[in-house]
């Protein structure tokens, strides 16, 4: 199957400081890609979908100023968490799809801890 | 909006025996998917199997197969023959066809552990 790059797989930063989650197909072009958080024992829950070339699309609750999405190319979309805080620290994985596709490709997910 | 139910936290079952991890879930939509992931200790989300509400025959993936009862908006994953390397979080995951693109919504998944 299709492979997802997701990059780091753990970031601890300070408190105040912004931290950029990168997610990358590897072998095919990703029309959409899929941002997700995970709190621990707990189910996916989606914040966002971007298409490439244009501005991501936010879940209900989820604050854009906070959690700036950019899908620049076919095979690169970025998380940026900005002036993290500890509530921010969570689980964050993403996921790509081509076209009409019914599969969901994932990424390794990245373990965001904010001090 | 779908919603989608997972009401066993947690399964336990014996290496090689089968086992049913249930899920139920709710739409309007007339055409949507239906999806089963598996979630390692690691992390990562594994595409397990996809069964299309229109497809007339029930989906299988080798050990795994999915038990689609329409009518009753049940859509159980099997998994037979059941290996340690199996125990992991399992999430069963709907979307509706919109636009041509699924964007699917999780449950609240189900741990399963096989014993030796």
């Amino acid at each position: 199957g299709a492979v997802v790059s997701q990059h780091p797989s753990r970031v601890i930063c300070k408190s105040g400081t912004s931290v950029k989650i990168e997610c990358r197909s590897l072998d095919f072009q990703a029309t959409t890609m899929f941002w997700y958080r995970q709190f621990p024992k707990q189910s996916l829950m989606l914040m966002a979908t971007s298409n490439e070339g244009s501005k991501a699309t936010y879940e209900q609750g989820v604050e854009k100023d906070k959690f700036l999405i950019n899908h620049a190319s076919l095979t690169l979309s970025t998380l940026t968490v900005t002036s993290a805080h500890p509530e921010d620290s969570s689980f964050y994985i993403c996921s790509a799809s081509v076209g009409r596709s019914t599969e969901a490709f994932f990424g390794q997910g990245t373990r965001l801890t904010v001090v | 909006a779908q919603k989608i139910t997972q009401t066993q936290p947690g399964m336990f079952v014996q290496e090689k025996e089968a086992v049913t991890l249930d899920c139920t879930y709710d739409t309007s939509d007339p055409s949507y998917g239906l999806f089963w992931y598996k979630q390692p200790s690691s992390g990562e989300m594994i595409f397990l199997i996809y069964q299309g509400s229109y497809d007339q025959q029930n989906a299988t993936e080798g050990r795994y197969s999915l038990n689609f009862q329409k009518a009753r908006k049940s859509a159980n994953l099997v998994i037979s023959a059941s290996q340690l390397g199996d125990s992991a979080m399992y999430f069963c995951a709907m979307s509706p066809r919109s636009g041509g693109s699924y964007i699917p919504t999780f449950g609240r998944g189900t741990s399963l552990i096989v014993h030796p």
